[in-house]
């Protein structure tokens, strides 16, 4: 099976500051990474994505950084608030096995206001 | 609707007893995916369909488990013989274009088993 991890299982931020949660995955043949935000009681919700061909990508308030060298992917949250508290989940596909998305165990955000 | 719906929000069972929960995908998405969330944990794949062709069967864990979908639309994930550590929030979810990792998910069936 895949593994697809996260460094850190829980992050705490002042209201404000930015935030920085990282991914790492294993199969190096993975070529498309997404994020999502689970908020609790609810279902996952997209971030945003990322394909192979890129090392980073930038949404709304929101940027994501793969390195392939080091199989790592990143997800920086600008101004971090409050309604960002939520726990986040890297996946990861690998186009040529199938539409399976394998997702990580996911890092928990709390925002301090 | 407007979302993904899923169906029964919450169920108890007893150990042994088979359930069925339902979703409801998005009108027009031709792709749909059940995943398990134990308690803490991450998204398990389970199975994708997408349109006409043959499921992806290959993250159900065991033969326990299975799952059809009826003329593209409604889905149900049926679990025969329930044991306790089928407890977990079933998750489906929904997406308009193959291999897009966009998907769109209901808010779960949480299933306790006893």
């Amino acid at each position: 099976g895949e593994s697809v991890g996260l460094h850190l299982p829980t992050l705490s931020v002042q209201e404000g500051d930015n935030s920085i949660i990282n991914c790492a995955y294993s199969n190096s043949a993975s070529d498309y990474f997404i994020w999502y935000k689970q908020e609790s009681g609810k279902g996952p919700q997209f971030i945003i994505d990322i394909r192979s061909n890129m090392d980073k990508r930038q949404g709304q308030r929101v940027t994501v950084l793969l390195n392939k060298t080091v199989k790592h992917l990143s997800l920086q949250i600008a101004a971090t608030q409050p309604g960002d508290s939520a726990v986040y989940f890297c996946a990861e596909n690998e186009a040529t096995a199938g539409n399976q998305f394998y997702f990580g165990t996911g890092t928990s955000l709390t925002v301090i206001p | 609707g407007a979302g993904v719906s899923q169906s029964p929000s919450n169920k108890v069972t007893e150990k042994g007893k088979d359930v069925e929960l339902r979703c409801d995908p998005i009108s027009g998405h031709t792709a749909l995916y059940w995943y398990r969330q134990s308690l803490g944990q991450g998204l398990e794949f389970l199975i994708y369909f997408q349109g006409n062709s043959a499921p992806d069967k290959s993250g159900l864990p065991s033969d326990r488990f299975s799952a059809e979908r009826t003329g593209g639309s409604v889905s149900t994930l049926t679990i025969q013989r329930t044991q306790q550590e089928d407890s977990a929030v079933y998750l489906c979810a929904s997406s308009s274009l193959p291999g897009s990792g966009e998907l769109f998910f209901g808010e779960g069936s949480r299933l306790t088993v006893l």
